[in-house]
């Protein structure tokens, strides 16, 4: 079973904000929460990951509560081309042995509305 | 560029026959995963290897095999066994250890067709 928990799918205006929730109340200390998206029919993409400050690239910010059991994908200014599954997913910083599988839930698919 | 490569985008078959799917990375990653996606779902893992000559079966390795014999590659072979091999196949691969990058690669999929 997925460690995270998004809502199913959200809306959001073209050129506002889009805010994903996740939640993971289960993390451990050693886990990353990572973003990916995936376009209809294409590989995911990676977006950003954090493990507890506040992160902020070319494509997002992700904000990680103190208790690190939740956390926010921010999109500043959506496009339609936003529009996508969002996935949520927690995995040690190191991978290499064990049952490092990188489980994916459904997402959340967001839909950026002109 | 470095990157992961599947192959082929779209494939069909009879129903019975085997398939292999091709999955090819220069990332020098040494980890590498195979999933399957049906229609608005999430991605399921069928197998996985962390390193040359080893991989584990994933939540539903059932009706599907693989192999490792090279870093760069991981074939699924999708078997006459397996009951609705109609799917989206994903391939991925993610460096071992640490290091400041970590995130998994994924390749373009392969759509796989049973008639």
């Amino acid at each position: 079973d997925a460690k995270t928990t998004q809502p199913p799918s959200m809306d959001c205006a073209e050129g506002r904000a889009a805010n994903l929730p996740c939640n993971h109340s289960t993390i451990s200390g050693n886990e990353y929460v990572y973003w990916y998206r995936q376009i209809h029919s294409q590989g995911p993409q990676y977006i950003i990951h954090g493990l507890k400050n506040n992160e902020t690239n070319e494509m997002a910010s992700l904000i990680i509560t103190e208790d690190r059991k939740s956390s926010t994908l921010i999109l500043p200014h959506a496009t339609l081309r936003d529009t996508a599954v969002y996935y949520c997913i927690v995995r040690p910083w190191y991978s290499g042995g064990g049952a490092d599988g990188l489980t994916f839930g459904k997402g959340t698919h967001l839909i950026i509305q002109p | 560029d470095g990157g992961i490569t599947q192959s082929p985008k779209y494939l069909f078959r009879k129903e019975g026959q085997n398939v292999t799917l091709s999955c090819e990375q220069n990332l020098n990653h040494d980890a590498m995963y195979w999933y399957r996606q049906d229609p608005g779902q999430g991605l399921r893992l069928i197998y996985y290897s962390q390193i040359v000559n080893d991989f584990q079966k994933g939540d539903i390795a059932e009706g599907y095999s693989v192999s490792r014999e090279k870093k760069e590659s991981f074939p699924l072979t999708v078997t006459s066994a397996q009951k609705n091999p109609t799917a989206f196949y994903l391939c991925a691969s993610t460096p071992r250890g640490g290091g400041p990058r970590t995130e998994a690669f994924f390749g373009q999929g392969t759509r796989l067709t049973v008639v």
